[in-house]
């Protein structure tokens, strides 16, 4: 079975220009969860999505969007960017969105590095 | 935000030693999960512990959870060199499947 696939892998883009960033998850998997991952701030979730609607928003300004498809493939979006995006945007799929068991568990791609000049 | 703090930030030993990494946590969770993280790549799911458990092994990984200090620990056995990397600690909520995660460990296991 093929694993969470993330495009592109690197990005180089200017300041102000916006970003769209694709996730391909594991198929079966209905839940798609994107988190950025810098030095100074560590690994923030940023949204989730379960069956094309938005279930959980992180901490992020309106600039971060995000989409799901009915093939549950997701998309996210970041707007004006700003030095301060400069991050490897990851992304992760999982059977399910709550519950107790390891349905739960999360696999991730290898990430989307982002570079903001 | 994190979720809370893990120590050692960096740990450097011996290909053969064990490694324990600790990773504390601040609100009520539903399990706890550790991840490794090679240079920058993606995570890769290690092992998870539910609230109600205290201790799980999977392999050379031993994990304990003191949900009473909140608090976890991961023991790696018999390192070796492929062990080197990033570990991160990372809460489930109940509600879902949105992960906190804690800092990081950087472990070098050296040959």
């Amino acid at each position: 079975k093929a694993g969470v696939t993330q495009t592109p892998r690197y990005l180089i883009k200017t300041r102000g220009q916006q970003v769209t960033l694709s996730c391909s998850p594991i198929s079966g998997h209905r839940s798609v969860s994107w988190y950025q991952q810098t030095p100074g701030q560590g690994l923030q979730f940023l949204f989730e999505y379960f069956s094309e609607t938005q279930r959980n928003k992180g901490n992020f300004p309106g600039r971060f969007s995000g989409r799901q498809f009915s093939n549950s493939r997701s998309e996210m979006n970041v707007s004006t960017l700003e030095l301060g995006d400069s991050a490897l945007y990851l992304c992760a799929s999982s059977l399910a969105r709550s519950g107790t068991t390891t349905k739960n568990i999360q696999y991730f791609g290898a990430g989307t590095r982002l570079s903001v000049l | 935000s994190q979720q809370g703090e893990e120590d050692p930030q960096a740990l450097s030993i011996q290909e053969g030693e064990n490694a324990t990494m600790n990773c504390s946590y601040k609100t009520s969770i539903n399990n706890l999960q550790w991840y490794r993280q090679n240079s920058g790549r993606g995570l890769v799911h290690l092992i998870l512990i539910r609230s109600n458990e205290r201790e799980k092994h999977s392999g050379r990984l031993r994990v304990t959870l003191d949900t009473s200090k909140k608090s976890s620990s991961l023991l790696i056995t018999a390192s070796r060199a492929a062990d080197t990397a990033s570990y991160f600690c990372a809460t489930q909520e109940t509600s879902g499947s949105r992960l906190t995660f804690g800092e990081g460990t950087q472990l070098t296991v050296n040959p």
